[in-house]
């Protein structure tokens, strides 16, 4: 079972650089969301989709932009790196009911020079 | 508004012996609450979750919380620990009405030593 599939792993980007944090969720769910996660710091959701068409900002979503492509699809765009955003990229994907089970992908590991 | 703290950012314990780690929580509606468990490297694994059935909620490998609403906790234990419970522990709330968006404490790491 795949569940909740994001690329790449890693990547390293040089300062101005752009890039895009790929998400596929595979169990149906109307609602994705993008953490990061830096040490000490638990996870701070960074964008969310609560259902597809619909994308709203979470606790920092400054530098960031989001697009949920279809129901299966939630990517992350960096415009212009900052090395700020060096941290660890989490997708997730679930039912937005609450208390439901949130799903999450195996991270994405971006360092920024 | 909703926050969690983990009051601990560390815990040791020896093979064999029980597990405790401290969650507190603050939410203005009825809470639903998690712990997460994230291996070196890895994403995150549902332990266990509460959402206003049995106050007492037993998780995957042998874990289990208790849902205090006096005492706004959450702790998660386990009677023996084992070497492969390190990790790191994240206790998580969701309030009632919102597309699920969570609130994470800033974890807590478990040592287990032989």
């Amino acid at each position: 079972n795949a569940g909740v599939t994001q690329t790449p792993k890693f990547q390293v980007l040089k300062t101005g650089q752009s890039m895009t944090l790929q998400c596929a969720q595979d169990m149906n769910h109307n609602s994705m969301y993008w953490y990061r996660q830096d040490p000490g710091m638990g996870l701070r959701l960074i964008y969310y989709s609560a259902s597809e068409g619909t994308t709203d900002k979470g606790e920092v979503p400054n530098g960031y932009n989001v697009s949920r492509l279809n129901k299966r699809e939630f990517s992350l765009r960096l415009e212009s790196a900052a090395p700020s955003q060096t941290s660890v990229y989490f997708c997730a994907s679930s039912e937005p009911v609450a208390g439901n089970t949130i799903y999450f992908g195996e991270g994405s590991w971006l360092t920024v020079v | 508004a909703q926050s969690v703290t983990q009051l601990d950012s560390h815990v040791s314990v020896s093979e064999g012996t029980p597990v405790l780690l401290r969650c507190n929580y603050s939410s203005s509606y009825s809470p639903s609450l998690f712990w997460y468990v994230q291996h070196p490297n890895k994403g995150l694994q549902l332990l266990l979750k509460y959402t206003s059935a049995a106050t007492l909620v037993k998780g995957i490998n042998g874990f289990e919380a208790e849902f205090k609403k006096s005492e706004t906790s959450f702790h998660l234990t386990k009677p023996s620990a084992h070497m492969s419970d390190a990790a790191e522990y994240f206790c998580v709330v969701s309030s009632t009405g919102t597309a699920s968006k969570l609130t994470f404490g800033t974890g807590t790491r478990l040592q287990v030593t032989l």
